[in-house]
């Protein structure tokens, strides 16, 4: 099974500050990544799905790169409604696994 | 617009039964696979099980294959989460999400949630 490891576990920013999320992959999964935004009590939302696409009304401070094992979500530009939990998630396979998620706190 | 709502949640004790449903609109449900996806408290997401858009096909987490069967009735706009042999470990916020793509077989994302059901696994 493909495990996806995100990094850092939490993260502490300020509004405006630039964030940076990581994600590996124990094997190649070409670019078949999503990102998922989660805020307390409410379902996930996609952010990005084929590692850069922006899904339609996502806010374009959000961009994401990387390709086979090594991803990156960026925020250029953190924003109050920002703070929440971000998932990365490899649908290559029939598994869909996910990260164990970064948390954005206020710093 | 469309909408998921998942319904059938609620406490059971360790090795009973449970079915989820989860009512799908605003779209063409029947074109859609769907998939269902889990939170345990305070934990991050896990995959489930999904079912193809024409009930063609179904994949399972190997956490729960063997006990738990997705099935969908188009005729109704619903799918539904059979679980068997519940163990406490189940016990999780359920969510049901539509497969990103229409009419297809290949893996892809999920683009709609449901507000997701809360099932709790307890003597």
């Amino acid at each position: 099974d493909i495990q996806m490891t995100q990094s850092p576990s939490t993260l502490s920013a300020s509004v405006g500050d630039r964030v940076t999320i990581s994600c590996r992959a124990s094997q190649n999964i070409r670019t078949w990544l999503a990102w998922y935004q989660q805020k307390p009590g409410k379902a996930p939302n996609v952010l990005i799905y084929q590692v850069s696409n922006l899904e339609s009304g996502v806010p374009s401070r959000f961009s994401g790169s990387g390709s086979g094992t090594e991803f990156t979500l960026t925020i250029s530009s953190l924003q109050p409604d920002d703070f929440a939990t971000y998932y990365c998630q490899e649908y290559s396979s029939y598994s869909w696994t996910f990260g164990q998620g970064t948390k954005v706190e206020i710093k | 617009q469309v909408q998921l709502v998942e319904s059938g949640g609620g406490v059971v004790q360790p090795g009973r039964s449970l079915r989820l449903s989860c009512t799908a609109s605003g779209f063409t449900f029947s074109n859609y696979g769907m998939h269902w996806v889990r939170q345990a408290p305070g934990k991050g997401l896990e995959w489930v099980a999904v079912i193809w858009y024409d009930g063609s096909n179904e994949f399972y987490a190997d956490s729960v294959k063997g006990r738990f069967t997705i099935s969908r009735d188009n005729s109704k706009n619903t799918q539904y989460l059979q679980m068997n042999s519940l163990r406490a470990e189940d016990t999780a916020v359920y969510y049901c999400a539509r497969h990103a793509i229409a009419v297809a077989d290949v893996p892809y994302y999920f683009d709609y949630w449901g507000q997701g059901i809360l099932v709790t696994v307890s003597s």
